[in-house]
This record gives structure tokens, sequence and C-alpha cells, in this order.
């Protein structure tokens, strides 16, 4: 099994620009869920999803899509960067509420 | 909305030392999940605990959950340099299906 597998590994995006982050899981996990990490603030929920076709808003979804038309996909897209969007971008999965989250080994997004 | 804290937000000890962090949340919760995460890593999902005064033990690390459900402790007992990392709790309330994360607490031990 890969797990959750996110790409690109690390992207330097130009203010304004946009580009989706990617997240892919092979266990057949229902949630799913976008956290941003920053020195200091732990981790921060963006969005989430408990299945395909369904998704909510986390703390700080500002700036920030998301979409499941798949149960192994959550792609999260940024509509147009800023330099505030620089963080360490963390997808994770799970089976229901009541289990762990497996997370993906991460997106180290600059933007300049 | 939610929010869980952790303090100490910072500890260093020296191997051999106990350590413990605490987890504070400002809503009751359903359940509390703690993780690791090791710099430059991602987090690991450790354990959960779902019943009030909850106390499960993985060999040197005992984790707690309060009588209230709205706090919970790790204590790692005579700490190795293995234990370098940042330990977060992540909670839920009632029904909800997001996980809120501690701060985190980063510790770090030193032969």
């Amino acid at each position: 099994n890969a797990g959750v597998t996110q790409t690109p590994k690390f992207q330097v995006l130009k203010t304004g620009q946009s580009m989706t982050l990617q997240c892919a899981q092979d266990m057949n996990h229902e949630y799913m869920s976008w956290y941003r990490q920053d020195p200091g603030m732990g981790l921060r929920l963006i969005h989430y999803s408990v299945g395909a076709g369904i998704t909510d808003q986390g703390e700080v979804p500002n700036g920030y899509n998301v979409s499941r038309s798949t149960t192994e996909d959550f792609p999260l897209r940024l509509l147009s960067a800023a330099p505030s969007q620089t963080s360490v971008y963390f997808c994770a999965s799970s089976w229901t509420a009541n289990y762990g989250y497996t997370f993906g080994s991460g997106t180290r997004l600059t933007v300049v | 909305g939610q929010q869980v804290m952790q303090i100490p937000q910072y500890q260093h000890v020296q191997e051999g030392e106990d350590f413990t962090t605490y987890c504070n949340s400002s809503t009751t919760l359903s359940n509390i999940q703690w993780y690791k995460q090791r710099p430059g890593g991602h987090p690991v999902f450790l354990i959960q605990l779902v019943k009030s005064g909850e106390v499960k033990k993985q060999k040197r690390l005992t984790f707690q959950f309060g009588e209230a459900k709205k706090n919970s402790s790790l204590h790692i007992t005579a700490t190795q340099t293995t234990d370098v990392g940042t330990y977060f709790c992540a909670g839920r309330t009632g029904t909800a299906s997001k996980l809120t994360f501690g701060t985190g607490t980063r510790l770090q031990v030193t032969l």
C-alpha cells in the first residue's frame, strides 16, 4: 500500500498564481482532510470530506477550494496564491471519525 | 469555535528523565487522539482515547483522558533520544467530523 500520496513535495509560486495540490489514498478511507502547518501554530484544518461528493470547511478555508469526486482523491486548489499561504500542507485520511488519521508526507509551498 | 491548547510549548530534558505534556480543550470532547511528528516529518497516529478517565499505555508512554473529557495528558517515562519530536493532541466534539489539533509540545532529549 502506498498510503497517502501528496504531490508535489515542494512548490514555489508567484503571488496571484493558482495551483492544485494533489492528494490520493489507496486505503478506501472515507474521511480526508487538508491541514496547513505554520511554525508555532500547530495544524490548522482547511477543508475536510466525509465521503465522495461531500466536503466542508475547516478553520481556515479562505483562499482554498476542494472537491471529492472519488473516494481516492482529494485535491486542494489555491485560487490566487498569497504570501500568507506559504506553509507546509498535509493531507490525511481515515476510515471514520473513530480511527486515527494517516498523513501524507506533505507539500512545502512558498509564495513569493 | 473549539480550541485545543497544549502545555508546555517546548521542553528540553536529559535522556532518562520523564516528560509530560498536557492538552486542554475549551469544549467537551467525544474522543482524543495523540500524534507524534519527528523533525522534518509528518504526524504519525499514536493512540485514541474515548472513555472518561481512560488510561492507556504503550511501552514507556502513558495516555490519560480526563474525567470531564476536556483534558488529556501524555507521559513518557525515562525518555530516550528516539522520543525527540513534537507531540500533538487532537479532538472531536459530539458527532463532529472534523479533527481539531492542539498547538503541540516540542520535546528535545539530550544525552
